[in-house]
């Protein structure tokens, strides 16, 4: 299995534009889960879904972001419009019950 | 008073070293317990995956679990550079539910 797949892996771009992260989720994995991670905060949870449908996303951190599943196989992690704080790596992980959670190599994100 | 604590560190010890590498957590309802590496500018890697209380082991890696003091370890035996890295540990109550994060120790093995 090739794991957990994310695209881009950096991402430069400037305050006020759309920014797009994609994931692909190892296959049989039920549960994905969208990660932010900085210095100063560590590691966060931002939303996770359970067979395609959004199941907590309290971590979100305002409207300016949102997360889709369409199918099995695939997610989005969109952020419109970008702010310099949002600048982070995100990852993005994928598990099914009785397993822990495989991260991806997540995109490294710098908004200027 | 974080749900999960982790010592941040960093812990350095020579080569050869056995280390061990703990959390403390305030929640008993906590019954699932992993331990992941993550090297620079990578992402998390899950090392251990543990359910309730006891020990496993995997190569030079034992996970040990001890609900009754909240409280789970680590240990590395025949540490190696290589080993340097950050470890985080993670729980959660039950296979559904989010996983709860350590802050992470950064542990650094000197040849």
């Amino acid at each position: 299995d090739a794991g957990v797949i994310q695209s881009p892996r950096h991402e430069v771009t400037e305050m006020g534009q759309e920014v797009t992260l994609r994931c692909k989720p190892i296959s049989g994995h039920d549960y994905l889960f969208w990660y932010r991670q900085t210095m100063m905060r560590g590691l966060e949870l931002l939303i996770y879904f359970n067979n395609n449908v959004p199941i907590d996303d309290s971590g979100m951190p305002e409207d300016r972001f949102s997360a889709k599943m369409p199918n099995a196989s695939f997610s989005t992690l969109k952020i419109q419009p970008s702010e310099p704080r949002d600048s982070a790596v995100y990852f993005c992980a994928s598990s099914r019950p009785g397993t822990g959670e495989i991260f991806g190599p997540g995109t490294r994100l710098t908004v200027l | 008073q974080k749900e999960v604590e982790q010592d941040p560190g960093p812990l350095s010890v020579p080569e050869g070293a056995i280390v061990s590498l703990n959390c403390t957590y305030s929640n008993s309802a906590f019954q699932y317990f992993m331990w992941y590496r993550q090297y620079s500018r990578k992402g998390p890697e899950l090392l251990m995956y543990t359910y309730s209380s006891g020990n496993k082991e995997d190569g030079r890696f034992t996970a040990q679990v001890d609900k009754s003091s909240k409280y789970i370890s680590l240990f590395i035996r025949d540490s190696q550079p290589s080993d340097s890295a950050t470890y985080l540990c993670a729980m959660k109550k039950d296979s559904n539910y989010q996983l709860i994060w350590g802050a992470g120790t950064k542990l650094i093995i000197k040849p």
